[in-house]
């Protein structure tokens, strides 16, 4: 099983700011990495897949990098909607699709 | 607009069995470019790929909870389902359906979209 492991558990940042979420894999998982955003009662969103593609309707300020064991999000200016938590989601390998733990970013 | 809605009961008995049904509409099931899968989340904690179902009728499950699932899908009423048994406390969580695109040789892919969730509580 590919573990992902997502740092850190929790970003605090000021609405405006950059956040920048890391995600690492156990082993190579190539581009095949996906991001949701979740607020809470709702279910996750796709923001992201093929590790830098942006799903549809999803703002430019998300953006997705890196390939193999070591990715990363960024939201390059923290809108107050874009609080919420974030799960990586390798489909690399199966079985089974595994999960980050996710990273919660809340205000500062 | 493609929507999924999950049904079932919320609460359980341990050692029953739990079902669960998945409604898809703005799409149909019998599509072979996705697949059709089921997560659940526990509160607090990370995500859960249970498993999905291919438009074929194949299905991969989580080696985890292999000997406990069985998913099906209903190509004629573009709906799927999830049974689990011999539920424990264990199994407490939110239950998410939500369609998997396939990409490449492996067929697998991300899921978009997701159905609200169905909280699942087991408890005599």
């Amino acid at each position: 099983e590919i573990v992902m492991t997502q740092s850190p558990a929790t970003l605090s940042v000021s609405p405006g700011e950059r956040a920048t979420l890391s995600c690492r894999a156990s082993q190579s998982v190539s581009s095949n990495l996906a991001w949701y955003q979740q607020k809470p009662g709702q279910a996750p969103r796709l923001l992201m897949y093929g590790a830098s593609t942006r799903a549809t309707g999803i703002p430019a300020r998300f953006s997705g990098s890196g390939s193999g064991t070591e990715f990363t999000l960024t939201i390059s200016s923290l809108q107050s909607e874009d609080f919420a938590v974030y799960y990586c989601h390798q489909y690399n390998n199966w079985p089974p699709l595994t999960f980050g733990g996710g990273t919660k970013v809340e205000v500062k | 607009q493609v929507r999924l809605h999950e049904s079932g009961p919320g609460l359980v008995k341990p050692s029953q069995n739990l079902s669960l049904s998945c409604s898809v509409s703005g799409a149909s099931v019998n599509n072979s470019g996705f697949f059709w899968g089921w997560m659940r989340h526990f509160p607090g904690k990370g995500l859960e790929c249970l498993g999905y179902v291919y438009h074929s009728g194949v299905t991969s499950y989580n080696p985890a909870l292999k000997s406990r699932l069985n998913m099906s899908l209903d190509t004629s009423r573009d709906h799927f389902s999830l049974k689990l048994t011999s539920v424990s406390a264990a199994d407490t969580a939110i239950y998410f359906c939500a369609r998997g695109s396939k990409v490449g040789a492996a067929e697998l892919g991300w899921f978009a979209p997701w159905g609200p969730g169905v909280h699942v509580t087991v408890s005599s």
